[in-house]
């Protein structure tokens, strides 16, 4: 079956980088695009980003445009989202999820990042 | 970018009642909505696609209408395991974006 776990969480101080990874497993990743959504304390979902099947086209949120890059590495079934100039509204659970053809459909049991100084 | 607003943000019910759950677009997403079902400490999980198209597994209590920027998640008859948040999501483009959630409390 579908798994994703993602991983690379942890405290970090404002201003500073973080790299989330998620691995994948039980399907031909090499197919399918893959997503970060996030999820604040107490709050809703925020689509973060997507980076399609074959890595050649990436989209954001215009919250972190410009501070967070998403990729992937089909050679080992892992999609990655680089955090950069990360501040304190960037304080979530990040999900990975895998598209089904145009929407999601599996998602990771997240990883928690927090910013803090 | 397209807003998602659904009503209402909290939905007290009781189990066996039959509930409605409304998501809106700000501009027209044809059929490109999916609506999931979030539990305290747990990822989503998909319910609907395609606006109408039940994910495998999901119970047929659940359903889902409408297209262009008017949509509907029903729930025929709510069970004690159907308590969550529940929220909607257009594919339409990007960037993608999900609705404020709906928590369905037990009255």
């Amino acid at each position: 079956q579908v798994q994703l776990v993602e991983s690379g969480g942890g405290v970090v101080q404002p201003g500073r980088s973080l790299r989330l990874s998620c691995a994948a497993s039980g399907y031909n990743f090499n197919n399918y695009g893959m997503h970060w959504v996030r999820q604040a304390p107490g709050k809703g979902l925020e689509w973060v980003a997507v980076i399609w099947y074959d890595g050649s086209n990436q989209y954001y949120a215009d919250s972190v445009k410009g501070r967070f890059t998403v990729s992937r590495d089909n050679s080992k079934n892992m999609v990655y989202l680089q955090l950069k100039s990360l501040r304190a509204e960037d304080t979530a659970i990040y999900y990975c999820a895998r598209s089904g053809g145009l929407h999601l459909v599996n998602w990771g049991q997240g990883t928690q990042v927090t910013v803090s100084s | 970018d397209i807003q998602m607003t659904q009503s209402p943000s909290t939905l007290s019910a009781s189990v066996g009642d039959r509930v409605t759950i409304t998501c809106r677009a700000s501009q027209t997403i044809s059929s490109y909505l999916a609506w999931f079902q979030q539990k305290p400490g747990k990822a989503p999980k998909l319910l609907i696609y395609r606006a109408s198209s039940l994910e495998s597994g999901v119970p047929s209590r659940f359903s889902g209408s409408g297209s262009g920027t008017e949509f509907t998640l029903t729930i025929s008859s709510l069970q004690p395991d159907d308590f969550a948040t529940y929220y909607c999501q257009q594919y339409d483009s990007y960037p993608w974006s999900f609705g404020q959630g709906t928590k369905l409390e037990i009255k």
